[in-house]
């Protein structure tokens, strides 16, 4: 399985833009790079996933790098609810498609 | 309704006891998940059911025992578990293997 390589914390402040960097350098072409985020005594959420191209959703941007070997989550201006433990997976698609396979994530911090 | 409910939400037991941890969805996903968390670690795989057959086994010890008795419903039973068992235990669901998983809040278990 495709490994990922995220910093183990980061910080922000309240209302700013936080990036969250991911390293995937042996993605494979069917690989889909998938976010979830596990705020404080909850179970983890799906923030969003893309194959190539850039995507935008209401939670967050992701950014793809043109051979695919990173990532940046983007969440665009940080509120405390953000601080959360956020994964970055990657799943195969197919039939022989894999489940999620959790990394250690970077814990964000949300500075007031 | 895109919920995953678990029950119950916290759980004590003793190493001789039997007790069981149950998960459902009524989201029409063909897919349910049984993950083990322990504190500060990211969330590992046990179970997967697909189509409510067994298709992946996570060389769990035999003391778990899963049961998927129809497409809305997850069991996990437990019997003579260790006090290393206790952990918080998340069931997941998606439409098919390889979906956006949806997280249940989790059972925190103690095994006394």
């Amino acid at each position: 399985d495709a490994k990922t390589t995220q910093p183990n914390s980061m910080e922000s402040n309240e209302e700013e833009p936080v990036h969250l960097p991911c390293n995937h350098s042996t993605i494979s072409g069917t690989d889909y790079i998938h976010w979830y985020r596990q705020l404080p005594s909850q179970g983890p959420e799906y923030v969003i996933h893309g194959l190539t191209s850039n995507v935008n959703n209401r939670m967050a941007s992701l950014a793809i790098a043109e051979d695919r070997k990173s990532s940046t989550l983007i969440l665009h201006r940080a509120t405390l609810r953000d601080a959360a433990v956020y994964y970055c997976i990657l799943i195969r698609r197919g039939s022989g498609n894999t489940p999620l396979v959790f990394g250690k994530g970077t814990r964000l911090s949300v500075i007031a | 309704d895109t919920e995953v409910t678990q029950t119950p939400k916290h759980l004590v037991m003793g190493m001789t006891n039997k007790k069981s941890l149950k998960c459902e969805q009524h989201m029409g996903h063909r897919a349910m998940y049984w993950y083990k968390q322990k504190a500060k670690k990211p969330p590992e795989l046990m179970f997967v059911y697909s189509y409510e057959k067994l298709s992946i086994n996570e060389s769990v010890p035999s003391r778990f025992s899963p049961e998927c008795p129809n497409s809305s419903l997850l069991n996990l039973h437990l019997h003579a578990l260790q006090p290393e068992d206790s952990a918080l235990y998340l069931c997941a669901s998606s439409l098919t293997r390889g979906e956006t998983q949806y997280f249940g809040p989790g059972t925190r278990l103690l095994v006394l």
